[in-house]
């Protein structure tokens, strides 16, 4: 599976849109883009894949360039129980394997 | 609905002794996994299974390490006999078919003192 490449850290005003980006130039045709977050103490949670078009679901937003190269997430509206790391993970054939993230700092 | 439930939570051990966790995955879901997270290694894919076989534990970590998934609802980690570099949280979790998205239970901690 292709490897992805994300800041290790950013900060975000509350109530802004916060854009954590990925790269994945790797990435092949039948790969899937997936985000995860986990916040402090707590299991991995699901928020969003995509393949090709751009996903909307009530969590977030999944921007992926026509390339596929890169994708950003997009959390419209940011509130302190954002504040996790954010995993991207292309994942074809084989299992989930975790990076290191973004860890997303939300501030009053 | 519930989702994947781990057991214990928290567990404080003695080097040498004999630790089981405890996983039900999601009702209806067919492949599990373990991980392993600590502050150095971040997560680790230890084993997992597809309709109660393991399909790849290259991850686990030496022969320490055994799982077993007896049915379809709950599946084991054991570690006999225990060091204290395996404290870690351990993550269990579930989907359906192997290659889609997988949902985490909250994690054991495991202390070995």
């Amino acid at each position: 599976d292709a490897k992805t490449t994300q800041p290790p850290s950013m900060d975000c005003a509350e109530g802004r849109a916060a854009n954590l980006p990925c790269n994945h130039s790797t990435i092949s045709g039948n790969e899937y883009v997936y985000w995860y977050r986990q916040i402090h103490s707590q299991g991995p949670q699901y928020i969003i894949h995509g393949l090709k078009n751009n996903e909307t679901n009530e969590m977030a937003s999944l921007i992926i360039t026509e390339d596929r190269k890169s994708s950003t997430l997009i959390l419209p509206h940011a509130t302190l129980r954002d504040t996790a790391v954010y995993y991207c993970i292309v994942k074809g054939r084989k299992e989930f394997y975790f990076g290191t993230g973004t860890s997303l700092t939300v501030i009053p | 609905d519930a989702g994947v439930i781990q057991s214990p939570r928290h567990e404080v051990t003695e080097m040498g002794q004999e630790v089981t966790l405890r996983c039900k995955p999601i009702s209806g879901h067919n492949s599990l996994f373990w991980y392993r997270q600590t502050m150095m290694r971040g997560l680790e894919l230890l084993i997992y299974f597809n309709n109660n076989v393991p399909i790849d534990d290259s991850g686990m970590p030496e022969d320490r390490f055994s799982a077993k998934m007896p049915n379809a609802s709950f599946s084991t980690l054991k570690i006999q006999p225990s060091e204290p570099r395996d404290s870690a949280v351990y993550f269990c979790a579930s989907s359906f078919g192997q290659r889609n998205t997988i949902y985490f239970g909250e994690g054991s901690w495991l202390t070995v003192v």
